[in-house]
Order: structure tokens, then sequence, then C-alpha cells
């Protein structure tokens, strides 16, 4: 059972548009969230987190929001360039519980930013 | 930076076969983890270590095993390759709340 959804597989946008990558999640004990970026035959590289206590994290093109009453975060990349055309994976963790920060993450989603 | 290290890009081995997949990380952290990664499933836990010897099972530990005889070294053992083992593998190692992951293992099982 997936408690951290992303369910867009794909998004298609234009050079210079804003891409919106959504992800939602069922345990709310989950306090801290991360968005990683990857590209084929890497692995994924960290790109933004944002704590619960938060809901809004800006990082130069990169912004993460989050709405803990509805379980959802959102991606924002603006604008997006060629070089954002990868896969993104939002993933979740429960700091505050035994849990060794541990990972649960989405299935990913395909970006790819067209000319 | 962190570094994360693993020992092959690509692997083929025949169904049966023990399979060996290392990792290694430079920055002195505890905790280090193994996933596989699969289209349209995203990464899956497998196992992971807090610590020298101590390892817990993840999500999918079916199948598999590990060793973390040194901190900076976490193995994962596949004790008799399947083909449903065939997939992309990746360790990762964690700082304060990330996770820094090395470039993946391509595992062919034929």
């Amino acid at each position: 059972d997936q408690q951290v959804k992303q369910n867009s597989p794909s998004l298609s946008v234009q050079e210079g548009r804003i891409s919106i990558l959504n992800c939602d999640y069922t345990n709310s004990m989950f306090d801290y969230f991360l968005w990683y970026k990857k590209y084929p035959a890497e692995g994924p590289t960290f790109l933004i987190s944002i704590s619960s206590i938060k809901d809004k994290n800006e990082d130069g093109r990169f912004t993460v929001f989050l709405n803990k009453s509805a379980k959802h975060l959102s991606l924002h990349i603006v604008p997006s360039q060629p070089g954002d055309s990868a896969v993104y994976f939002c993933a979740a963790s429960a700091r505050t519980t035994d849990s060794w920060g541990k990972l649960q993450f989405g299935a990913g989603t395909q970006v790819v930013v067209t000319p | 930076d962190v570094k994360v290290t693993q020992s092959s890009r690509y692997l083929v081995k025949r169904t049966g076969e023990k399979v060996f997949l290392e990792c290694v990380q430079d920055m002195d952290h505890e905790n280090m983890f193994w996933y596989r990664q699969d289209p349209g499933l995203g990464l899956r836990l497998i196992y992971f270590s807090y610590d020298v010897k101590m390892k817990e099972k993840g999500d999918i530990p079916e199948g598999y095993s590990v060793s973390r005889e040194k901190k900076e070294r976490f193995s994962l053992i596949l004790e008799s390759a399947s083909t449903n083992q065939t997939s992309m593998y990746l360790c990762a190692s964690q700082g304060n709340n990330e996770q820094f992951f090395g470039p993946g293992t391509r595992l062919t099982v034929l």
C-alpha cells in the first residue's frame, strides 16, 4: 500500500513555462518531505525539501508547497528549462517516529521540457 | 560533496547465481540503504542499516540479504538470483535528513 502517491506518470511542458508536479500522502505521521530528480542511468539527486512546520520553501527556480490538511504537496519549477527533463520523485519521512530516517517514495513523474 | 559509489554500473547474471552488489560512502554516515527502482513503482526499500553489523528489513526484503562489516560499506546479496530481480539497484547514505544516492547498478538476470 503506497503511502506516497504521484498520480501523474508524465508531464510535458514548454520551455519557459511553469512545471507543477503533485504528490499526495496518506500517513499523517510524515513530517518531512523531499523532492529528488533522476536522470537516466544516474542515481537520484536531492532537489528541495520542506518540514511540516512550513507551508512553502523556495530555492531558486524550485518551490515546494505543503498543504497538511489535504496531505498534498507540489513542486513548482519556473521557468522550466530543457535540463529539467528528468524523473522527479516525491519522498516523505516520519522523523519523530522510530523510523530511522526511512523515506517512502512515490512512483515518480517523468517531466519533458520541449523547446 | 558526499560520494556514494557502487561497484558496478551494469551486471548480467544467470538464474541461480549468487550476486554481490557493493556500496561505499565517504561521509562517515551511520545510515545506509538499498533500494530497487522499477517502472511505475518508484523506489522500494529492500534493507537498511543504521550501524555496523546492524540491519533492518525494508519493505521488500525477500530474496535478499545484506552485510555491513565496516561503516563505509554496505553490501546487498542475492543468494540465488531470479529473473524477477532484474532491476535498477540504488544504494544511499543518509546525512541529517537527506539521502545521497550512488549511480545505481542495472542488474539483468537471465
